[in-house]
């Protein structure tokens, strides 16, 4: 089956600094990938949806500078979260779905704490 | 606009017993209706999704979910629970499978043994 992986799976920083979080398709070609978040005992949030070479489309109410999206290839997209704050934290899950009209796959989540 | 709503926080259920998560959903034309199911500090794992067709589906983990278009509504349900279904529960819909899904608010399944 699809597989979705997530790097690192955990990430603790201290504020002000940047992290990136990577999603990756192993098995297969991902030309849409979508990132969401999710605060503790929450439902999880789309933040913006990437196509493979293109800009990434956000969510309204998710800032494009604080958080960037790049998708660079088909199987990668990557996930900055800049002059990250303690607000930030949360549970990042990314998914990849390929070419036509096919499933959705969900990344394991990265959880990140800013201290 | 899609939404979905779980109107369950939480629900308890002996081990054994039937168990049923319930779902409404609110979207134009033919939805696409998911559930998903968390586990502790891990990702979704995907358990069903109704397209078309018969209006019962059936999913991972003996789980199956009905499609009520009169109701709006696409239930999980499962004819005898486990202690290891004990997780967080999400209802989803979507235009499409490929295209962004709307979660509901998730609804914690509690199974006692």
């Amino acid at each position: 089956g699809a597989v979705v992986s997530q790097h690192p799976s955990w990430v603790i920083c201290k504020s002000g600094t940047s992290v990136k979080i990577e999603c990756r398709s192993l098995d297969f070609q991902a030309t849409t990938m979508f990132w969401y978040r999710q605060f503790p005992k929450q439902s999880l949030m789309l933040m913006a949806t990437s196509n493979e070479g293109s800009k990434a489309t956000y969510e309204q109410g998710v800032e494009k500078d604080k958080f960037l999206i790049n998708h660079a290839s088909l199987t990668l997209s990557t996930l900055t979260v800049t002059s990250a704050h303690p607000e930030d934290s949360s549970f990042y899950i990314c998914s990849a779905s390929g070419r036509g009209d096919n499933e959705q796959f969900f990344g394991p989540g990265t959880r990140l704490t800013v201290l | 606009a899609q939404s979905v709503a779980q109107p369950e926080d939480q629900v308890n259920v002996a081990e054994g017993n039937p168990l049923t998560v319930k779902c409404t959903y609110s979207v134009s034309g033919n939805p696409y209706l998911f559930w998903y199911v968390q586990y502790p500090n891990r990702g979704l794992q995907f358990l069903l999704k109704y397209i078309t067709g018969d209006n019962l589906v059936k999913g991972s983990y003996g789980f199956e979910a009905e499609f009520n278009k009169s109701q709006t509504s696409f239930h999980l349900k499962k004819p005898s629970a486990l202690v290891s279904d004990s997780a967080l529960y999400f209802c989803a819909v979507s235009y499409s499978s490929a295209s962004k899904i709307i979660f509901g608010s998730g609804t914690r399944l509690s199974i006692r043994p």
